[in-house]
């Protein structure tokens, strides 16, 4: 089963208006991921938080993780166009394993 | 090359035959991982190569499915008896593992339909 689970499962939005989607997931992590996917692409990282930080900005993205409620959300501001895409959160557990488990992913429609 | 390279880009074949998709990591990328993602579907973990320890294997379907990668470089996975069931997109991925967290490059995918 997946580590991960994205809310909403699908946005749709205005050019230039806010995009928030969360993340939330079962077990202790180390750290938490963010992934984009254009249709039909691989995907390209945007943004990593580790569990002791709290909050992290990347441009016009805002990463927040809350340890206790096992949740990150991830916000795009003033969303584009081509901020179009399935987006993903990844986390990477603690102890011996590196394996990085994906969620089920948002997929942003911004309408122009 | 400059990143990760999967071939076939597409393959289709025929229900029971076996087949081979190719990974060639960013060069001196120690860990490399396989997922597998059907239509509209989020990443299924398949299995993750360290350096030279033993592969975490524990999200492979079935016993049709393997996976080596040699050298520490390429990675070979390979399904045998094809099934309808095997038709997805199979992404490879590598990544630094001590170094920036960690974050995982992906190849563009091999997209496998099985007839």
């Amino acid at each position: 089963s997946q580590q991960g689970e994205e809310d909403p499962q699908a946005l749709s939005i205005q050019e230039g208006e806010n995009a928030t989607m969360n993340c939330s997931y079962k077990t202790s992590i180390n750290n938490l991921q963010w992934y984009r996917q254009n249709s039909g692409r691989g995907l390209v990282h945007l943004i990593l938080i580790r569990s002791n930080e709290r909050e992290k900005h990347s441009g016009r993205l805002r990463v927040t993780l809350d340890t206790s409620k096992k949740s990150s959300s991830l916000l795009i501001t003033a969303s584009r166009a081509a901020d179009t895409a399935s987006y993903f959160c990844a986390t990477r557990r603690g102890g011996a394993t590196n394996k990085l488990i994906f969620g089920t992913g948002t997929l942003l429609a911004v309408q122009p | 090359g400059a990143g990760v390279s999967q071939s076939p880009s597409n393959k289709v074949t025929e229900k029971g035959k076996d087949v081979e998709l190719r990974c060639d990591p960013i060069s001196g990328h120690t860990a490399l991982y396989w997922y597998r993602q059907s239509l509209g579907q989020g990443l299924e973990f398949l299995i993750y190569f360290q350096g030279n320890s033993a592969p975490d294997k524990s999200g492979l379907p079935s016993d049709r499915f393997s996976a080596e990668r040699t050298g520490g470089s390429v990675s070979t996975l390979t399904i045998q008896r094809t099934q309808q069931e095997d038709s997805a997109v199979y992404l490879c991925a590598s990544s630094l593992v001590l170094g920036r967290g960690g974050e995982l490059f992906f190849g563009e995918g091999s997209r496998l339909t099985v007839l």
